[in-house]
């Protein structure tokens, strides 16, 4: 069965520093992979996609993800945080086939501190 | 071009009453999606419709719950009668029919029985 695993409630990070959000998940076939970003009291925003290509994912406010096949990772990224990256963090997993649904994880809840 | 829209933003009801979410698609988005999250656990699908008919709806929790979409436009996602335990964070996506990722999402309703 296809998953995805947060592995961490919540990270904190100082303003400045770099940001790694964990995302390890387990799919039959090539994966498609996302990170979505929460922020109170708004939707669900796409930041990034994998499908297929460069391992390395550029998306949207400076995130980045790296993509590993071999550790079945996918895990988030940014060089150097902003308090307002503050929010909660989902990554997902497609699951084939005609419905097109994502698999997503818990949530990690990024907390950075100025 | 508007979003997806879902409204009540936040619904507070009683244990054994019925209330009915809905959920504006940006038009022309074939697809339409239901999800839902229960406090700190992962996002879980609920539905999915093509047009007016329901591709998948194994993610529904049980027959207290039914969703609709006349028409192919707006859907609605009806909880009768409620449970403390369907408390939670409801969200809808759609995405065109040919692009199979690319999801909008709304900003959910929190839903809270009591």
């Amino acid at each position: 069965a296809q998953s995805v695993a947060q592995p961490e409630d919540q990270v904190n990070v100082a303003e400045g520093n770099p940001l790694t959000v964990k995302c390890t998940y387990s799919v039959s076939g090539n994966p498609y992979l996302f990170w979505y970003v929460q922020y109170p009291n708004r939707g669900l925003q796409f930041l990034l996609k994998y499908i297929t290509g460069d391992n390395l994912v550029k998306g949207s406010y400076g995130f980045e993800a790296e993509f590993n096949k071999s550790q079945t990772s996918f895990h988030l990224k940014k060089p150097s945080a902003l308090v307002s990256d503050s929010a909660l963090y989902f990554c997902a997993v497609r699951k084939g086939g005609a419905t097109n649904k994502l698999i997503f994880g818990t949530g990690t809840l990024l907390a950075v501190q100025p | 071009e508007a979003g997806v829209t879902q409204f009540p933003s936040h619904s507070v009801i009683e244990k054994g009453q019925t209330v009915t979410l809905r959920c504006d698609p940006i038009s022309g988005h074939d697809n339409l999606y239901w999800y839902r999250r229960v406090m700190g656990k992962e996002i879980k699908f609920l539905l999915h419709f093509v047009k007016e008919s329901k591709q998948d709806e194994s993610g529904m929790p049980n027959n207290r719950f039914l969703a609709e979409r006349t028409g192919g436009t707006y859907s609605t996602l009806k909880v009768q009668p409620a449970e403390l335990e369907d408390s939670g964070v409801y969200f809808c996506a759609s995405s065109p029919q040919t692009l199979g990722w690319g999801y909008t999402f709304g900003s959910g309703t929190r839903l809270t029985v009591v």
